[in-house]
């Protein structure tokens, strides 16, 4: 099974800073990934996918980039509603469709 | 709109089983997999398996074979998840989550499942 490793797994950040979590896969996974927004308390947000495709309403201060084994979400200008966990997940290799640990995003 | 509308909470002992629903509704159920996806407190997601929902075939995780049954009510449009023979470690919020091509696009609000004698 195809491994992925997120980091960092937590991040403290301010108002309208620039944001990068990374995401890493055991072997390539050719762009097969998909990233996730968790708010507390609610249920995952697909945000990417493709490594690089924003899902539909999704706002453009989020992007994804990529390719191989090593992806990125990058999120700018951070704002105050962009406070939750991220995952990863690759779907080249499927099933499973592994996770990444995740990321705790928080406010400075 | 589409929605995944899951059951309500459940307290369970130890042994114990549990049903969990996940309704489906705004588009063509057969149309898509159904998948699940567990969640133990204050951790990430754990990948379970899914359910083809135009043939009903399960397909699960290495860590969710054995207690864990998917099956459908295609009529209704529903997924279900049962574990049975409830051990403390399936205390947790399970997911149901709509399978596209190219991630889980649609999500149901979660189910907390408590394990406690």
């Amino acid at each position: 099974d195809i491994q992925m490793t997120q980091s960092p797994a937590s991040l403290s950040a301010s108002l309208g800073e620039t944001v990068t979590i990374e995401c890493r896969a055991s072997e390539d996974i050719y762009n097969g990934l998909a990233w996730y927004q968790q708010k507390p308390g609610k249920s995952p947000q697909l945000l990417i996918y493709n490594a690089n495709s924003l899902h539909t309403g999704v706002p453009s201060r989020f992007s994804g980039s990529g390719s191989g084994t090593q992806y990125s979400l990058k999120i700018n200008s951070l704002q105050s509603e962009d406070v939750a966990s991220y995952f990863c997940q690759q779907y080249y290799d499927y099933p499973p469709w592994t996770f990444g640990g995740g990321t705790k995003l928080e406010l400075k | 709109q589409i929605q995944l509308v899951q059951s309500g909470p459940e307290l369970k002992k130890p042994g114990e089983s549990v049903k969990i629903s996940c309704k489906a509704s705004g588009y063509t159920f057969t149309n898509y997999g159904m998948y699940w996806v567990k969640q133990a407190p204050g951790q990430g997601l754990q990948y379970m398996g899914w359910i083809n929902t135009e043939t009903g075939k399960p397909t699960y995780a290495d860590d969710f074979k054995g207690r864990f049954v998917f099956f459908l009510e295609t009529s209704a449009s529903t997924a279900y998840l049962q574990i049975n023979n409830l051990k403390n470690e399936d205390m947790a919020t399970y997911f149901c989550a709509r399978g596209e091509p190219l991630g889980f696009d649609y999500w149901g609000q979660g189910v907390m499942v408590t394990v406690s004698s």
